[in-house]
């Protein structure tokens, strides 16, 4: 089946770059599908941060638009989130996740199923 | 943005008995050229990733017991869990796929009462 694992430093200094890498696998990535990460502040809600399909298009939340930069290597079956200038407020659990489904031969943003189990990441000098 | 809003917060429900929690869409999430409401459904147990329960608003994902189950269109919908069992104890969120950015309601805490 499925599955994936995030994988990056677990502590991040302010004003620096938070980088986290998603490997998959049992699927391979340019079969189909977007990719996304989803983030979660300690003890609160979810928020999508951005998907990219195997070729490299790409979806982000505006929120984060000119901070967030994600990108897809296909020979390693693994895409990687960039945040960068990085405070305290991005301290949450990020997860990676199968973002959407494909009908027809065209893949759509839509649910995300599976996640991975998710990577805590401090900002703190 | 689409805003979801989820009600209650936070729920205690009696083991047996039906949990029902709601989510309010801001603008509606029907998509008139299929008749599909563009909602999901999650489960989050601590320490876990949240889980996928139900898309398209009402179909339940393979595996997941027939005691869950989505209804509602347009702007309105509800999850239900027809008869709570100890291990539904959960956060437990609506998400919009219809128009980006996808969004999520704030969450609905259920507990054992």
């Amino acid at each position: 089946q499925v599955q994936l694992q995030e994988s990056g430093p677990g502590l991040v200094k302010p004003s620096e770059t938070l980088s986290l890498t998603c490997t998959v696998s049992g699927y391979s990535i340019r079969g189909g599908y977007y990719w996304g990460w989803i983030r979660q502040p300690p003890g609160k809600g979810l928020e999508w941060m951005g998907s990219i399909y195997h070729s490299g298009t790409t979806h982000y939340n505006p929120s984060l638009k000119s901070r967030v930069i994600i990108s897809v290597d296909t020979s390693k079956n693994q895409f990687s989130l960039n945040l960068s200038s990085v405070t305290a407020a991005d301290t949450a659990v990020y997860y990676c996740a199968r973002d959407g489904y494909c009908s027809g031969g065209i893949c759509y943003l839509a649910w995300f199923d599976p996640w991975g189990q998710g990577t805590l990441v401090t900002v703190s000098s | 943005d689409i805003v979801l809003t989820q009600s209650p917060d936070s729920l205690a429900v009696s083991l047996g008995e039906r949990a029902t929690i709601n989510c309010k869409s801001s603008q509606s999430v029907l998509y008139s050229s299929n008749n599909k409401n563009y909602l999901a459904w999650y489960q989050q147990k601590p320490g876990q990733p949240p889980k996928l329960l139900v898309y398209w608003a009402s179909t339940r994902e393979s595996g997941v017991p027939d005691r869950f189950s989505g209804s509602g269109s347009g702007t309105d919908f509800t999850l239900t869990i027809s008869s709570l069992q100890a291990e539904d104890v959960a956060v437990y969120y609506c998400q919009q796929y219809y128009s980006s950015p996808h969004t999520f309601g704030q969450g609905t805490k259920l507990e054992i009462k």
